[in-house]
């Protein structure tokens, strides 16, 4: 069974409008999930993180994502994006404290 | 910062050929990772390993194999190379039970 599931493939928006980019991971008993973004052409870097704790996450470049138990979800926002956020996303969950399992990918494309 | 190396960023291969993708860290990580990446269908996890000459199966082991013989070096082989392995081939590395994974710049591997 996939692990985690990312809900849209494709997410357009235009300039300086909200987005949420959804994610949902199968339920376990202690898990880390992670929003990672991979610009053109380049590696995937960490967006941010949650491990414990507060269920509200604030990453980098404004970005934030909330834990939420009861739904099994991991969503990303951004209360405003820019043309510079068009890149794709993956959530990511890591289990065991070892393995570290993907979701399909979220193409987020920002319009003028 | 860590550092994730793969060997090649480019790579052609012929059909029925052996590849080896060479990945080294250089932080002392017990995990490292192989992932390919293929549009659509996100990162899928191919192995992993979380210690020397330790490894782990993936989402998708068929038609490949892994080698661990130092803690640094994860390399990832082909035994025969196939169109269908075609892809974007990811490392990562990651400390064990540690929150954040590093990855590679990756390699494009194409199989002709």
């Amino acid at each position: 069974a996939q692990s985690v599931t990312q809900l849209d493939s494709q997410v357009p928006v235009f300039e300086e409008a909200p987005v949420e980019l959804r994610c949902n991971y199968s339920s376990s008993v202690s898990v880390y999930l992670f929003w990672y973004v991979q610009y053109p052409n380049q590696g995937l870097q960490l967006l941010l993180k949650y491990l414990s704790g507060s269920t509200l996450v604030k990453g980098i470049n404004g970005f934030e994502a909330e834990f939420n138990k009861s739904q099994t979800s991991f969503h990303l926002r951004k209360p405003s994006v820019h043309i510079s956020d068009t890149a794709e996303y993956f959530c990511a969950r890591a289990r065991g404290g070892s393995r570290l399992t993907f979701g399909e990918g979220t193409q987020l494309t920002v319009n003028p | 910062d860590v550092k994730v190396t793969q060997s090649s960023r480019y790579l052609v291969k012929r059909t029925g050929e052996k590849v080896f993708l060479e990945c080294v860290q250089d932080m002392d990580h017990e995990n490292m990772f192989w992932y390919r990446q293929d549009p659509g269908l996100g990162l899928r996890l191919i192995y992993f390993s979380y210690d020397v000459k330790m490894k782990e199966k993936g989402d998708i082991p068929e038609g490949y194999s892994v080698s661990r013989e130092k803690k640094e070096r994860f390399s990832l082989i082909l035994e025969s190379a196939s169109t269908n392995q075609t892809s974007m081939y990811l490392c990562a590395s990651r400390r064990s039970g540690g929150p954040k994974a590093f990855f590679g710049q990756g390699t494009r591997l194409t199989v002709v």
